[in-house]
């Protein structure tokens, strides 16, 4: 079966503090999206990458597909990034596999 | 533009009862999905669209029916609850199958 799995399951940091968020899957993907699940639920995709790394503000997200495995970095963290964080994959043309998620909480 | 809006955002039922979760989206999307998230799991796709008067059974799709008869509009209808469709429900939208989805606030649901 299709997997995708996150690590950590939950992670506090202080303030100011540089993130990693890890995302591995079992067999080759299409794509892979990283997601921010508020705590007051709302969810807003972040990222959709294939290859490489994209940035936006202080978030980054990189993949490497022949390790199978894909990173979202948080630069200068902030009380706000507080969130659930969730990777999906897109294996071949079938429909989203969702990790569990990464809950984050930043220390002010 | 609202998006994707959802109503209603909390509701209870008993078991038997039947209701509609309404989903809409102004962004002329032709793909639409809905998902129900439960605690120590991932987002489950339950029922999608790739456009009106299409739709096909995700992962989870028993005690559910969809219908599109518009763009816009995708409602899922729970036949008879049970309250293992306890779960909080996310209607999102994309342009088309595999590109970003927007999602809706989500409706949480209790089923007694």
């Amino acid at each position: 079966k299709n997997e995708v799995e996150q690590s950590p399951q939950n992670l506090t940091a202080q303030e100011g503090e540089f993130i990693t968020i890890n995302c591995s899957y079992s067999v080759g993907i299409s794509a892979l999206h990283w997601l921010q699940q508020h705590p007051g639920g709302g969810i807003v995709s972040l990222f959709m990458l294939s290859s490489g790394k994209k940035k936006h503000g202080r978030l980054i997200a990189t993949i490497n597909i022949q390790e199978k495995h894909s990173s979202l970095h948080i630069t200068a963290s902030h009380p706000r990034d507080s969130a659930v964080y969730i990777c999906a994959v897109r294996f071949g043309n079938e429909k989203l596999t969702f990790g569990t998620g990464t809950r984050l909480t930043i220390i002010p | 533009n609202a998006g994707v809006t959802q109503t209603p955002k909390f509701q209870v039922l008993k078991t038997g009862q039947s209701m509609t979760l309404q989903c809409a989206q102004d962004m002329n999307h032709e793909y639409m999905s809905w998902y129900r998230q439960d605690p120590g799991m991932g987002l489950r796709l339950i029922h999608y669209s790739v456009g009106a008067g299409i739709t096909d059974q995700g992962e989870v799709p028993n005690g559910y029916n969809v219908s599109r008869s518009t763009t816009e509009d995708f409602p899922l209808r729970l036949l008879s609850a049970a309250p293992s469709q306890t779960s909080v429900y996310f209607c999102a939208s994309s342009y088309e199958e595999g590109q970003t989805q927007y999602f809706g606030p989500g409706t949480r649901l209790l089923v007694l």
